[in-house]
């Protein structure tokens, strides 16, 4: 199947760390995305990882690949009010077009 | 200004009526996307198209056909509306780099009465 698995909700208090997992299908999917939705509004790509890497750190976020046991997960550092939002993660197919396959998302809320 | 603009953002219509969702874009991207999105379920491929000239069903294209118009437009259709219709709509486009990163617009909320 092309089920990409998600927590639906996370809790978090502000100036904690958030991690956001995700399990995907295909062990051959190329680039692994995470994506942000704000109330109101489309996605927006926060950052993807080739499935060569491991690890890959951009600012506050860190995005953890595990290709053995396709497990994505997304770090957020001092996590802050602005940060809650429905976050996806996305495989990227090594099939026909190369289509993404999206999570059901994860909905992180930040308490003051 | 947007790179990607869907009209309208809000929809309500009844049951049987035709609708159409416009999506336009000024990233210069060949590929664009439709996609729906309900709780839990996330987003799912409606339609795509590679060009003007190429245009191809998605995992869930029942009771919805698309017109690419030009480059720089997509518009889904509705023929005849029905209430699971509901939801989140969104169109997307996307880059010709390997990486193939996806550009949202800001979604059209359509409610079927």
């Amino acid at each position: 199947g092309e089920d990409v698995e998600q927590s639906l909700f996370l809790s978090v208090r502000e100036g904690d760390s958030s991690v956001i997992n995700c399990t995907y299908t295909d062990s051959s999917s190329t680039y692994l995305y995470w994506y942000k939705q704000e109330p109101g509004a489309g996605l927006q790509l926060l950052t993807y990882i080739f499935s060569n890497m491991d690890m890959k750190q951009d600012q506050r976020l860190t995005v953890l690949l595990n290709k053995k046991d396709k497990h994505l997960s997304l770090r957020i550092a001092d996590t802050q009010t602005g940060d809650s939002a429905i976050y996806f993660c996305a495989e990227r197919m090594n099939t026909g077009f190369q289509k993404l396959v999206f999570g059901t998302g994860t909905r992180l809320l930040v308490s003051p | 200004d947007a790179d990607v603009t869907q009209t309208p953002r809000n929809r309500i219509t009844k049951t049987g009526k035709r609708i159409m969702l416009e999506c336009s874009q000024t990233k210069g991207h060949d590929r664009m996307y439709w996609y729906r999105q309900d709780p839990g379920l996330g987003l799912r491929l409606i339609y795509y198209s590679f060009d003007v000239k190429d245009i191809n069903k998605g995992e869930i294209s029942d009771g919805y056909s698309v017109s690419r118009q030009a480059q720089a437009k997509f518009s889904l259709s509705l023929e005849s509306a029905i209430p699971n219709q509901t939801a989140l709509y969104f169109c997307a486009t996307s880059d010709p780099g390997i990486q193939n990163i996806q550009y949202f617009g800001a979604g059209t909320r359509l409610s079927v009465l």
